[in-house]
């Protein structure tokens, strides 16, 4: 089947802008996510975005969603070298059984140069 | 007060071997998952319960039995374990409905079978 799809990797200057991009697959999701894995921890939820809505922004992060394109995108202002990290987006798809459950893309590493 | 917290966070056994990793959240959460993230960090969801039931079981191998004595534990017992199996685990939880794309997440059980 089709999966949600990432670059794997993206480095960046302490201070330039970084933008993460994402594919999902169900155009039909009502809500999309995305989520940062720092070494050694779990993951944890950044920002999410109703598929309503084209844009969101939360403090340094901006979400850009293109529903046509089935496209999403966070971007990080001011990147810092605590934003070095994996990031995740994802959608919640039907399993086999035919039950929902979060779906993760391949995840992006982040490498923030100082 | 850890919300999700995973016991043990490293575990190296022998091929054949029967271990067991435990979790609990105290999130007051309807459902609880195990996902299992690979060395490439690709991440792919096991199991979920909710209220003690099993609703999600991804073609994994029945050597891998889930258990969830209260909504507060979800358990995992591997027999008979082999190399393929070594990987990070993660047990997360979340709200029901809504809730499912919020996920909290343990810090992980990093397997590694010998």
């Amino acid at each position: 089947g089709e999966d949600v799809e990432q670059s794997l990797f993206l480095s960046v200057r302490e201070g330039d802008s970084s933008v993460i991009n994402c594919t999902y697959t169900d155009s039909s999701s009502t809500y999309l996510y995305w989520y940062k894995q720092e070494p050694g921890a779990g993951l944890q939820l950044l920002t999410y975005i109703f598929s309503n809505m084209d844009m969101k922004q939360d403090q340094r992060l901006t979400v850009l969603l293109n529903k046509k394109d089935k496209h999403l995108s966070l971007r990080i202002a001011d990147t810092q070298t605590g934003d070095s990290a994996i990031y995740f987006c994802a959608e919640i798809l039907p399993m086999d059984t035919g039950r929902r459950a979060l779906t993760f893309g391949s995840g992006t590493r982040l490498q923030v140069q100082p | 007060d850890t919300a999700v917290s995973q016991t043990p966070k490293y575990l190296v056994t022998q091929m054949g071997n029967d271990k067991s990793i435990k979790c609990e959240q105290n999130l007051g959460h309807d459902t609880m998952y195990w996902y299992k993230q690979d060395s490439k960090k690709f991440l792919k969801i096991m199991f979920s319960y909710n209220n003690k039931e099993l609703i999600i079981n991804e073609t994994v191998p029945n050597r891998f039995s889930p258990k969830s004595p209260d909504k507060a534990h979800l358990n995992l017992h591997i027999n008979s374990l082999e190399l393929g199996d070594s990987a990070v685990y993660f047990c997360a939880s979340s709200q029901a409905g809504r809730g499912v794309g919020k996920l909290f997440f343990g810090s992980g059980t990093q397997l590694s079978v010998l």
